[in-house]
Order: structure tokens, then sequence, then C-alpha cells
């Protein structure tokens, strides 16, 4: 089992919907990540956050230490948000970030 | 600001060269970390370095490849004798001063394609 999971791992929706991206992990984290990566693209940091919930424009996300889950929202969701959205945790004690395996996101107009 | 910069962008070999990839990290940023991403999977974890100095190398393969971040210049990621599994995105990324942890800035890769 990966330390991280995320789901969905493909995610299509019409431009305007709502989008939650979920990322569950196993282990004692610092800090959680989560990435933006569009295809033959950079990685963008979107936020990072070791508890609460921070909001970026349309963007919010969420994370339950003691539940060891995030969640990535999307509001008004529109075809530039077209991406692989990665969430990362620093374990605790390291500097080194693990991955989960990303949700590709699709928004048609 | 400058970010993270990675050079080159794109780098072909051949099988049996040698790759280097370059990493300038964020101005300010004295700790480096590389990652690297095989086609159709995730990022993983490669090296951590500080100046002069390798903290965790515990993603690096063990073979053909390594890494150094010296006093003056970029951190090199450094592939002998490339093989065509090595082909994958390498990211670099950077951050300041570890207090208790800190945001890693991300690089925009270098794609090594092996022939």
């Amino acid at each position: 089992k990966n330390e991280v999971e995320q789901s969905p791992q493909n995610l299509t929706a019409q431009e305007g919907e709502f989008i939650t991206i979920n990322c569950s992990y196993s282990v004692g984290i610092s800090a959680l990540h989560w990435l933006q990566q569009h295809p033959g693209g950079g990685i963008v940091s979107l936020f990072m956050l070791s508890s609460g919930k921070k909001k970026h424009g349309r963007l919010i996300a969420t994370i339950n230490i003691q539940e060891k889950h995030s969640s990535l929202h999307i509001t008004a969701s529109h075809p530039r948000d077209s991406a692989v959205y990665i969430c990362a945790v620093l374990i605790q004690g390291a500097q080194k970030l693990v991955f989960g395996q990303g949700t590709r996101l699709t928004i048609n107009p | 600001n400058a970010g993270v910069m990675q050079n080159p962008r794109h780098l072909v070999r051949r099988r049996g060269q040698e790759a280097r990839l370059r990493c300038s990290p964020m101005k300010g940023h004295s700790h480096v970390y590389w990652y690297r991403q095989l086609p159709e999977e995730g990022l993983k974890f490669m090296v951590y370095l500080q100046k002069e100095n390798i903290i965790d190398e515990s993603g690096m393969p063990k073979e053909r490849f390594s890494a150094e971040f010296p006093k003056e210049g970029p951190s090199i990621l450094r592939i002998q004798q490339v093989v065509r599994g090595d082909s994958a995105a390498y990211f670099c990324a950077s951050s300041p001063r570890i207090v208790s942890y800190n945001e890693q800035f991300f690089g925009p890769g270098t794609r090594l394609t092996v022939l």
C-alpha cells in the first residue's frame, strides 16, 4: 500500500462544476503540499499546509491531521484547470517529500 | 526574483553516455532536492543536499548516480553510463534554511531521453 493515496485517479467534469480531490496518508507528517503539473510542464506548488484550511482564489485546501486526510477543492472549474494534481507529504523528521500518484483532471467547456 | 532554474530542459543521450543535469536554487535557498518522474509514474525522492553536504541519499540508485552541491555553482545530478530505463523527467526543488519545515519550490525539470 502506498504511503500516500489519492482519489480519484482520473476526473472529468464540465466547466463550472465544483471539484474535490482527496488525499489520504499513512505516515506521520510535518506538512502537506498540493502541486499542479500541466502536460509536459513543470510543477507548481499550490499550497503547503499543516493544519486547518487555506484558500487562494478558486482553490481551497483542507487538512485533518487526526484523520490523516486532505482535500483540494476547485470552485467554478475552468478548462484551464485541466492538469494533474499531486498530493505530497513531508515526512516527519525528514526533509523529503513522498508523493501520491496524482489525479488527472479534465474540465470540458 | 528568478525561480529554481534547471538546465538543460531537454537532454538526449545514447546508451553508455553520461548525463549531467544542473539545478540552480532560488536566491537565498541553501537546500536542494532531486526527484525523478518515470513515464506514467509518480514522483520519487532521490537525494537531499545542502551546500557541500549530502544529507539524505536514500532514494538514489546504488550505482551510476551521484549528486553534488558545491560551495559555488549549481547542484549537479550526474548519471554515468545511461540506460534506457533512466529516461525520465528529473525535477529539482529548493528551500531556504530549515526551521521546522519549509515549502519546496520546484524547477521546470529536465527531460532525459536515452536512445
